[in-house]
């Protein structure tokens, strides 16, 4: 498969604890993104990464988020002591830094987080 | 504030009918507009993209118009099908930079046998 990669898929947590989830975007895309999409919305963006350089935050991306892309290829987002604000569907893209292809964002399938 | 606004909210059909879905925006600078279908629990997948230039692009059943002056867009799609069933998000690039997306809420499409 060479797409864009998300794990886990499915994340169930309690309220407070940490949770990390990984992200392989497709081999050789220099941008990777990530997005938060609650129920019945469009993804909203939270950062982005040129290779390991996280060049934007989003105001959402509050303190309790981190993301790291340490070798320009995977990428990790953290959410420490979750609230059940959290659940959502967190999506990773990733697009090459030139091209044709790269006016396009192709996203994985995601991570649904869900707080108890 | 850039805004991509997105009607109707839900839609339901019957199979082999045709459908419109219709996006409107308010985003500055203009790059470009990208329709993206979403199955339930999955990641958007393209559809077309467009740009200022570009009035009409087709992908298979789906044909997606762009009037640039309105700032409207609009996504159609015939002899639908029961795969056709997800959301259908619209979303506007802001500037030069491809991560300024700014995404709509979606049409959410039901097909029914």
């Amino acid at each position: 498969d060479t797409g864009v990669s998300q794990d886990p898929r499915h994340k169930i947590t309690k309220r407070g604890q940490n949770v990390t989830f990984r992200c392989d975007p497709i081999s050789e895309h220099n941008r990777l993104y990530w997005y938060r999409q609650t129920l019945g919305q469009g993804p909203e963006f939270l950062t982005y990464f040129q290779n390991e350089a996280q060049l934007e935050k989003s105001r959402l991306l509050s303190d309790r988020f981190s993301a790291e892309r340490p070798k320009g290829s995977f990428s990790t987002l953290e959410i420490q002591r979750t609230e059940q604000g959290d659940s959502a569907m967190y999506l990773c893209a990733s697009s090459p830094l030139s091209g044709r292809a790269s006016y396009e964002q192709y996203f994985g399938p995601g991570t649904r987080l869900t707080v108890t | 504030k850039n805004q991509v606004e997105q009607s109707p909210q839900s839609l339901i059909i019957l199979e082999g009918k045709n459908c419109t879905l219709q996006c409107n925006y308010t985003v500055s600078p203009f790059s470009n507009l990208r329709w993206y279908k979403q199955d339930t629990g999955r990641g958007p997948v393209s559809l077309t993209i467009m740009t200022f230039s570009e009035n009409t692009k087709s992908n298979g059943r789906y044909t997606a118009t762009l009037d640039a002056d309105t700032k409207q867009s609009s996504l159609h799609i015939t002899a639908s099908q029961l795969s056709d069933s997800a959301s259908y998000i619209c979303v506007v690039s802001a500037g030069s930079g491809t991560y300024k997306y700014i995404f709509g809420t979606g049409t959410r499409l039901k097909v029914l046998a």
